[in-house]
Formats: C-alpha cells, sequence, structure tokens
C-alpha cells in the first residue's frame, strides 16, 4: 500500500506563492491521478485538482487561474503550486492518490490513501 | 458553500443504526458514483466507501453506501464510540468538471 507524506513551508506571506510537494511511498507514481485536497479550518474538504501521471490536468474552476501541479516520477513526488495566496487560502491541504474512471458517462472518482496533512497558514 | 449538502451533526447510541444523507444535483450525484470518507478528530480522511456502494478491504460491512436519484446515503450500523468522526461524502460533478464534496457530518455516538 503506498504512502504518501505532505512537505512544505507552514507559513506563506499573502500574495506570495504556496508550493508544497508530495513523496510517494511504497508504489510507483505512474498510473492514477495524483491529487491535492485541501480543507480550512472547521470547514469542509475542497477538491484542489489531479494530474495524471501521463501529465494531463484537471483543476477546480474556482481556482485555476492560480493553480498548477506536476509530478517528478524520477523522484516518485508530484507538486502543488497556488500563488497570489490571501487569508482564505488558509488550510490544511492533504496529498491524496486519486482513481477516476468513466463508464456510460458516469464518472467513478475516489481517493486513497491520503497524506497526513499539512497545515499552510497564510499570513504577514 | 459546499456543493454537496450534508447534516451538520447526527448522533446515536451505541449499538444502534445511524443515517447521514448527502444531497446533490443531476450534474453531480444524480449521474455519477458516490465516495464516503470518515475523518477522526485530528487525522486525514479515509475511504469508506467507492463507486457508491464498494467497501476496500478492511472496512467492517456494518459500513454501507445507497443512492437514489439526486441524494445518496451512508448507513452505519451497531454503532461503536470508535465511530465518532466526521462523515464526508464526495463525488464528480460533469458541470463544473471539477470534483466535489459535501460539508462534512459529525457524528456523536450517546
Amino acid at each position: 500500500q503506498a504512502q504518501l507524506q505532505e512537505s512544505g513551508p507552514g507559513l506563506v506571506k499573502p500574495s506570495e506563492t504556496l508550493s508544497l510537494t508530495c513523496t510517494v511511498s511504497g508504489g510507483s507514481i505512474g498510473s492514477d491521478y495524483w491529487s491535492w485536497i485541501r480543507q480550512p479550518p472547521g470547514k469542509g474538504l475542497e477538491w484542489i485538482g489531479y494530474m495524471y501521471y501521463s501529465g494531463s490536468t484537471s483543476y477546480n474552476p474556482s481556482l485555476k487561474s492560480r493553480v498548477s501541479i506536476s509530478i517528478d516520477t524520477s523522484k516518485n513526488q508530484f507538486s502543488l503550486k497556488l500563488n497570489s495566496v490571501t487569508a482564505a487560502d488558509t488550510a490544511v491541504y492533504y496529498c491524496a492518490r486519486g482513481s477516476y474512471i468513466v463508464v456510460a458517462y458516469s464518472a467513478m472518482l475516489w481517493f486513497d490513501p491520503w497524506g497526513q496533512g499539512t497545515l499552510v497558514t497564510v499570513s504577514s | 458553500q459546499s456543493v454537496l449538502t450534508q447534516p451538520p451533526s447526527v448522533s446515536a447510541a451505541p449499538g444502534q443504526k445511524v443515517t447521514i444523507s448527502c444531497s446533490g444535483s443531476r450534474s453531480n450525484i444524480g449521474n455519477h458514483y458516490v465516495s464516503w470518507y470518515q475523518q477522526i478528530q485530528g487525522t486525514a480522511p479515509k475511504l469508506l466507501i467507492y463507486e457508491t456502494n464498494k467497501r476496500p478491504s478492511g472496512i467492517p460491512d456494518r459500513f454501507s453506501g445507497s443512492k437514489s436519484g439526486t441524494s445518496a446515503t451512508l448507513d452505519i450500523t451497531g454503532l461503536q464510540t470508535g465511530d465518532e468522526a466526521d462523515y464526508h461524502c464526495g463525488t464528480w460533478d460533469s458541470s463544473l468538471s471539477a470534483g466535489v464534496f459535501g460539508g462534512g457530518t459529525k457524528l456523536t455516538v450517546l
């Protein structure tokens, strides 16, 4: 069973870029949809986006203009960049392995496993 | 404001059954499969149900999922104190072309 671990700064200044990396161990980053999900304090989950191992991406429309996800297969890592952050981007950020299958126009999307999460605070 | 609507909280006694609802629309639950996650305080979400009604290995059959129209349901039978957690539903939304989640439901086992 693969294990995922997020890493990156816990504090980012407003207007700067949030950068996080997820390291995948116990499995190959080839195949699957490598995903980022966040959870503001006391709130529900928000899907940020995913990158398929081949390089195609899908992002939450509400974040699309500010977000990018990339994969480094040589290091078994994938990364998140979110630019022009504000206090509203303060959240626990999770990386997760996604599964996305479409059968007869119906999509199956689920996330398993998840990293332990990392709190990123946006503050000056 | 989450795309999927869940009750903020539910409660039941040990040994009883509880149902958690997740309401959406035709562009999400109505046409796509649902997943459910258990999040114990201070930890990451854990997959409970995928493809609306399938359990990953290791998840007891006390947990079951179903769907009718634009609403999905997670049933938990034989409640245990260890089931106290937040439960989140998720799916794909074809109008948004995005993954979406509910706001989460806090389960209290009295």
